[in-house]
């Protein structure tokens, strides 16, 4: 298995501008998860889905976020406008069931 | 709010060592979950313990688990330089959600 696919794994990009992050879960998995993790703020959780549906989305900073699921083998997080504030690594995870989850390696992402 | 908060935040000993990490957390829990991440990489999953366990071994891991003190401790014996790495406490409920604590960084020195 491939594990949690994430692309792109650095993204540098202007204020302003949009950014979409993209995951792969690992086949067979229900649950799906994006985080951010900041050097100030730790690992936060944003968003996750169950069976592609957004379960809870209380973490999502604000309406420029914004993730979809459309199906059981694609994620994405999208970010309109980025703003610098936004830079972080973004991580996304899935499991089956409520076990262990399993991380992407990540997209390094850079507002200036 | 974190619901896990681990202890001490950064650690360094030397190869051989035993290295002890804590966890404690504020409301009930299904179950508590450790991870390693290794500079820029991503989370990797060690141990899960229920709630209904007290004590959990992996190799050169072991997992207490007080819920009476909602609190949990992650052992590494016998440390290798490859330990070298930040580790989580992360909660579980019914949910499938994970709260993530702050981590203790882990250095250990050959």
């Amino acid at each position: 298995d491939a594990g949690v696919i994430q692309s792109p794994r650095h993204e540098v990009t202007e204020m302003g501008q949009e950014v979409t992050l993209r995951c792969k879960p690992i086949s067979g998995h229900d649950y799906l998860f994006w985080y951010r993790q900041t050097m100030m703020r730790g690992l936060e959780l944003l968003i996750y889905f169950n069976n592609n549906v957004p379960i809870d989305d209380s973490g999502m900073p604000e309406d420029r976020f914004s993730a979809k699921m459309p199906n059981a083998s694609f994620s994405t997080l999208k970010i309109q406008p980025s703003e610098p504030r936004d830079s972080a690594v973004y991580f996304c995870a899935s499991t089956r069931e409520l076990g262990e989850q399993y991380f992407g390696p990540g997209t390094r992402l850079t507002v200036t | 709010s974190q619901q896990g908060e681990e202890d001490p935040q950064a650690l360094s000993i030397q190869e051989g060592e035993n290295a002890t990490m804590n966890c404690s957390y504020k409301t009930s829990i299904n179950n508590l979950q450790w991870y390693r991440q290794n500079s820029g990489r991503g989370l990797v999953h060690l141990i899960l313990i229920r709630s209904n366990e007290r004590e959990k071994h992996s190799g050169r891991l072991r997992v207490t688990l007080d819920t009476s003190k909602k609190s949990s401790s992650l052992l590494i014996t016998a440390s290798r330089a490859a330990d070298t790495a930040s580790y989580f406490c992360a909660t579980g409920r019914n949910t499938g959600k994970l709260i993530f604590g702050q981590g203790t960084t882990l250095q250990v020195k050959p």
